[in-house]
């Protein structure tokens, strides 16, 4: 079965911190994909970032990088230099291409329980 | 991406009652999705809705408490139904053009009183 992992619950840190967003995933599948949703106060789920399993380069966009490593099945995500609208619920998903064993819908999405990220001034 | 808007955006309801929820997509899309947010939780997939047949219900989820329409590939409802306390939640539809990333809408908080 599909699972998601984010151990930290919660983080603090104050403004032009780095800090980074441990992501654990299991999955039976060979094709898969990784997600990290942002869910600011407004409780609105942003978009961040798709990979897909055959694609373990690294990336960044501005101020966001994220590490893809199958070997240790992780997926985290580092914020440099962080800002208070950082503040948020960030959430790492997966999604399998295969249907689950018992029963349900392919390419759903199975969410961590999320980490609160508290940026201060 | 495509524009997602939900109706109602929060509502209060009383226990024994339903509640209908509309998601509406400016653009066709392959797949529509229903999630539940629980208070302080992460999000848990209801169903996915399917357009023209009956939706595909997750685990621990039923479609006589959860019924979803889905008329066309733009638009779909989730109700609620015989709601209670334990209902309280926020109720967010996905959707996606393929298998591709899913996309939110802004969620509709529940309270049941």
């Amino acid at each position: 079965a599909q699972k998601v992992t984010q151990a930290q619950t919660e983080i603090s840190v104050v403004e032009k911190e780095d800090v980074t967003l441990d992501c654990v995933y299991e999955t039976r599948d060979t094709t898969y994909y990784l997600f990290w949703y942002k869910q600011p106060p407004s409780g609105e789920l942003v978009f961040l970032i798709r990979r897909n399993s055959f694609d373990e380069q690294n990336e960044i966009s501005g101020r966001y990088s994220w590490n893809f490593q199958k070997s240790t099945s992780s997926f985290n995500f580092t914020i440099t230099a962080s800002q208070v609208v950082d503040s948020a619920v960030y959430f790492c998903a997966l999604s399998e291409s295969s249907p689950p064993l018992g029963g349900g819908s392919n390419y759903k999405l199975t969410f961590g329980k999320g980490t609160l990220l508290t940026v201060n001034p | 991406s495509a524009v997602i808007s939900q109706k109602p955006s929060r509502d209060i309801c009383q226990r024994g009652t339903s509640l209908t929820i509309q998601c509406q997509v400016d653009s066709q899309v392959t797949m529509m999705f229903w999630y539940r947010q629980q208070p302080g939780q992460s999000l848990t997939l209801i169903a996915t809705a399917n357009q023209g047949s009956e939706a595909t219900y997750e685990s621990g989820f039923v479609i006589d408490k959860f019924p979803i329409s889905r008329p066309n590939l733009t638009f779909s409802t989730l109700t609620v139904s015989n709601m209670s306390p334990e209902d309280s939640s926020i109720y967010l539809c996905s959707v996606s053009a393929s298998t591709d990333t899913q996309y939110f809408g802004p969620g509709t908080r529940l309270t049941v009183l």
